[in-house]
């Protein structure tokens, strides 16, 4: 069974630096898609970044970039220049192509202050 | 971008009745339409995988009379919970899209069982 694992319940940073939350997966799969997801007080789920297993090369999404290492089984989430608006709850997210089961992990709390 | 408009946002009900949560896609067809369910400060848990014209597929541990799901058309998908009782209450979030591209999320529902 696949499982995503999020180590950091709450990270904070002060606005305009930079954050990493980590995220690692277990997988016997070799194809399959990453996400991180956004939630906000709000509770609406937005997409932040994607990433397919069968590209070696980095997503970047304007302030928002990963660290894809499939070897490890690990996919970090780079926050840079960091807004107040990014204060939410980030959940790594894990699909295989076969099961078509989106998979949570537990979420970090991501706190940025002024 | 793809929309999946989810109602009602919030409702309160008494233990022992019935709630009915839609979700609709509202610009493109989903064929499978997944409901999560979140407890406060936790991630997302899966709780079952429906499909249009055929019955939903239930992960393991969740009650299929308790939680009746029902898609009848490419655009709609609806989570029954039937005889509501207090440890029913719960975030619940229905979510389709495709594998590459992301899965849309509705914007959820709050249900409170007194």
């Amino acid at each position: 069974a696949q499982t995503v694992t999020q180590s950091q319940p709450e990270m904070s940073v002060q606005e305009a630096e930079t954050v990493t939350l980590s995220c690692t997966y277990d997988t016997s799969e070799n194809n399959y898609y990453l996400f991180w997801y956004k939630q906000p007080p709000s509770r609406q789920m937005i997409l932040v970044i994607r990433q397919e297993a069968y590209k070696q090369q980095n997503a970047t999404e304007n302030r928002f970039s990963v660290n894809f290492q499939k070897a490890a089984k690990s996919f970090s989430l780079k926050i840079s220049d960091s807004q107040l608006g990014d204060t939410a709850m980030y959940f790594c997210a894990f699909i295989s192509l076969n099961t078509d089961k989106l998979i949570f992990g537990t979420g970090t709390r991501l706190q940025v202050f002024p | 971008g793809a929309v999946v408009s989810q109602h009602p946002s919030w409702v309160i009900c008494k233990s022992g009745t019935s709630v009915k949560i839609e979700c609709r896609s509202l610009d493109f067809q989903a064929t499978t339409m997944f409901w999560y369910r979140q407890f406060p400060k936790q991630s997302l848990m899966l709780m079952a995988t429906s499909n249009e014209g055929s019955k939903a597929t239930y992960e393991q541990g969740v009650e299929k009379d308790k939680f009746l799901i029902n898609h009848a058309s490419l655009t709609l998908s609806t989570l029954t919970v039937t005889s509501a009782h207090p440890e029913d209450s719960s975030f619940y979030i229905c979510t389709s899209g495709g594998q590459g591209d992301g899965y849309t999320f509705g914007s959820g529902t709050r249900l409170t069982v007194v």
